[in-house]
């Protein structure tokens, strides 16, 4: 089974739409990161959690939330998506003691 | 401020030696890594060099660091055309999260 698990993998929605994608890991980090790709921008920081009662705002925010249920989970929502959110999503993991981050295979989202 | 360049494509034939080449800008940088992804796929760490280190070799892989100029380098020996992808170089300041270059897609012609 893979360390990082992301729902879904694909996701089509329309403007104005409330989308929650989800992400888990198994690998017992406390550290947990929201990604946005686009082509030819690389990744782009979203949001990142230390641990579960802290969050904090990455690069991008605006127009996400996050909620970090558990060590495991951390969920990304767009309250109201817009066409300009289309992307690749990733969530990345990674231990309170080392820097390397881990990722999920990513969810395309697509806002029409 | 926080910026990693990356050149956005290179081409080379199956058996050269191809090197992907990444400056940044932080010199507080502790880590320094080399992300690959496949098409359709998530992103697979490929290596990492900590910041007191000039190389670090890893079978087919050589990375080298060179502080003073903040640049760093892949180089993939006998590349194979399952090396084709696109490389990230990412930096960690050891502030939050990853600092993430615009990639680099390599292709390998057979």
């Amino acid at each position: 089974d893979a360390d990082v698990t992301q729902t879904p993998r694909n996701r089509i929605t329309k403007t104005g739409k409330r989308i929650m994608l989800e992400c888990s890991q198994t690998k017992g980090h406390d550290r947990m990161y929201w990604y946005r790709q686009d082509p030819g921008l690389g990744l782009r920081l979203i949001y990142y959690s230390f641990d579960v009662k802290d969050i904090n705002k990455g690069e991008i925010s605006d127009g996400y939330s996050v909620s970090r249920q558990a060590q495991a989970k951390f969920s990304l929502s767009l309250e109201s998506a817009i066409p300009n959110q289309t992307a690749l999503y990733f969530c990345a993991t990674s231990d309170s003691g080392e820097d390397t981050q881990y990722f999920g295979p990513g969810t395309r989202l697509t806002v029409l | 401020g926080e910026d990693v360049e990356q050149s956005l494509f290179l081409s080379v034939r199956e058996g050269d030696s191809s090197v992907i080449n990444c400056t940044y800008t932080d010199s507080s940088s502790t880590y320094l890594y080399w992300y690959k992804q496949e098409p359709g796929a998530g992103l697979q760490l490929l290596t990492y060099i900590f910041s007191n280190m000039d190389m670090k070799q890893d079978q087919r892989l050589t990375v080298l660091l060179n502080k003073k100029d903040k640049h760093l380098s892949l180089r993939i020996a006998d590349t194979q055309t399952g090396d084709s992808a696109i490389y990230f170089c990412a930096e960690n300041t050891g502030r939050r999260a990853l600092t993430f270059g615009s990639g680099t897609r390599l292709q390998v012609q057979p």
